[in-house]
């Protein structure tokens, strides 16, 4: 296992359309975390989940945004009719329990034209 | 709500030379854990040390080093020896270490090594 894997790397949509984002975490690590990274600024948390338990959302995850773990393994974030402002890096990271050291993916770049 | 801030947006040092980071943190709570996470360009995010807040010791890892001062609520990050591979983004970060488990980041210091 070499850590934790986002794909797409790179997405470029037009404003509107859906994206669908997935990250691998490193396996058995049973916490999931969801950041988003705009140009300038420190990552922001979005959301996390314990196994496939989504256990706290931000209030920067609007209606338009859904994330899931269906099986406790891998995770999907969702974004529905994007805007301008979606355009970030968005970070996954997992962690082996609670409280235990976050590694972070590299990030998949989304940007909204 | 629990704040961190860095205000230095960017520094430049010496290969060779020491370079202090700094960050400042805001939380009414007691337990808790600090960060300094280290973004190369295009590259992910990794840790480079953890400080826990009961701990009056400061924390230590190789070359890097910090500075906690719990009351005065500053944690800055000392580099001995600056490599060319120390350049990158630098984030202080908070985790609380009662509430749940989400970090809060600065906004980050951009460290320039100079050879």
């Amino acid at each position: 296992d070499t850590g934790v894997s986002q794909d797409p790397r790179h997405k470029i949509t037009k404003r509107g359309q859906n994206v669908t984002f997935r990250c691998d975490p490193i396996s058995e690590h049973n916490r999931l975390y969801w950041y988003r990274q705009t140009l300038g600024q420190g990552p922001e948390f979005l959301t996390y989940f314990q196994n496939e338990a989504q256990l706290e959302k931000s209030r920067l995850l609007s209606d338009r945004f859904s994330a899931e773990r269906p099986k406790g393994s891998f995770s999907t974030l969702e974004i529905q009719r994007t805007e301008q402002g979606d355009s970030a890096m968005y970070l996954c990271a997992s962690s082996l329990w609670t409280g235990g050291e976050q590694f972070f993916g590299p990030g998949t770049r989304l940007t909204v034209l | 709500a629990q704040t961190v801030t860095q205000s230095q947006p960017e520094m430049s040092v010496q290969e060779a030379e020491t370079v202090t980071l700094s960050c400042t943190y805001d939380t009414s709570e007691s337990d808790y854990y600090l960060f300094w996470y280290k973004q190369p360009p295009s590259r992910q995010m990794i840790l480079v040390i953890r400080q826990e807040a009961y701990k009056q010791q400061n924390a230590t890892e190789n070359r890097f080093s910090v500075n906690f001062q719990k009351a005065a609520k500053s944690f800055s990050l000392k580099i001995s020896d600056s490599q060319l591979g120390d350049a990158a983004m630098y984030f202080c970060a908070y985790r609380s270490a009662l509430r749940d488990d989400k970090i809060i980041f600065g906004k980050g210091t951009r460290l320039h090594i100079l050879p």
